[in-house]
């Protein structure tokens, strides 16, 4: 598709539970990042993959949170025993990380998909 | 305190109007700002982006950035009820090279305005 595609739109699921949520990038942009948006919030930085490798996990709040990006395109954001302080909008973002330093901001601006809206019950 | 400071709203204005958005920020490593602007119940979309002090103009929209006072602004001329929305100011530091190439890392948000424009 033309823009970042996130799976699934909605997710219910009750405290302790596993969960997947996934992206799928736009084609050919190699960078990926996850953010997590709380109800009346802004959107706040989980990771942020170069590649398939994750170039900043900073944000990731504790281990029950794990994204992996295999082969350098759709990634899963994984959350093990969830809380229901879990419950937000997570969203995906990827943009072009392009080689070179040409205007490098207008390429690599972060596209954003709809989100998944997680909510544990 | 948050890195970003944003007024949440709501903020109701007439047709026509011109609307103010504000920002301040606290860390001078940012050097690159954007305005995003989200729908209800859906992911930000990018409305402007700059990286200099001063003005920058895209039809009714109009970004200002004081990087001396970490203060930028988004202004709306001729609002239309069709920009209801919440809209967000985001800012990083300069991009670095990597291996897969030069990348700006993670966007640090506001909070969000959430804005109506009744006709």
């Amino acid at each position: 598709g033309a823009g970042v595609s996130q799976t699934p739109s909605n997710k219910v699921t009750e405290k302790g539970k596993y969960v997947e949520l996934r992206c799928d990038p736009i084609s050919g942009h190699t960078a990926l990042y996850w953010y997590r948006q709380s109800l009346g919030q802004g959107p706040e930085f989980l990771i942020y993959f170069q590649g398939t490798g994750a170039a900043d996990d900073s944000g990731l709040p504790n281990d029950r949170f794990f994204a992996v990006r295999p082969e350098g395109s759709v990634s899963t954001l994984k959350i093990q025993r969830t809380e229901r302080g879990d419950s937000a909008v997570y969203l995906c973002a990827s943009s072009l990380a392009p080689t070179g330093t040409s205007r490098p901001l207008a390429k690599n601006i972060q596209y954003f998909g709809a989100g998944t809206r997680l909510s544990v019950l | 305190q948050k890195e970003v400071e944003q007024d949440p709203g709501p903020l109701s204005v007439p047709e026509g109007a011109i609307v103010s958005l504000n920002c301040t920020y606290s860390n001078s490593a940012f050097q690159y700002f954007m305005w995003y602007r989200q729908y209800s119940r859906k992911g930000p979309e990018l409305l402007m982006y700059t990286y200099s002090s001063g003005n920058k103009e895209d039809g009714r929209f109009t970004a200002q950035v004081d990087k001396s006072s970490k203060y930028i602004s988004l202004f709306i001329r001729d609002s239309q009820p069709s920009d209801s929305a919440t809209y967000l100011c985001a800012m990083t530091r300069p991009p670095r090279l990597n291996a897969g190439g030069t990348s700006y890392g993670k966007l640090t948000f506001g909070q969000g305005t959430i804005l109506t424009v009744h006709p």
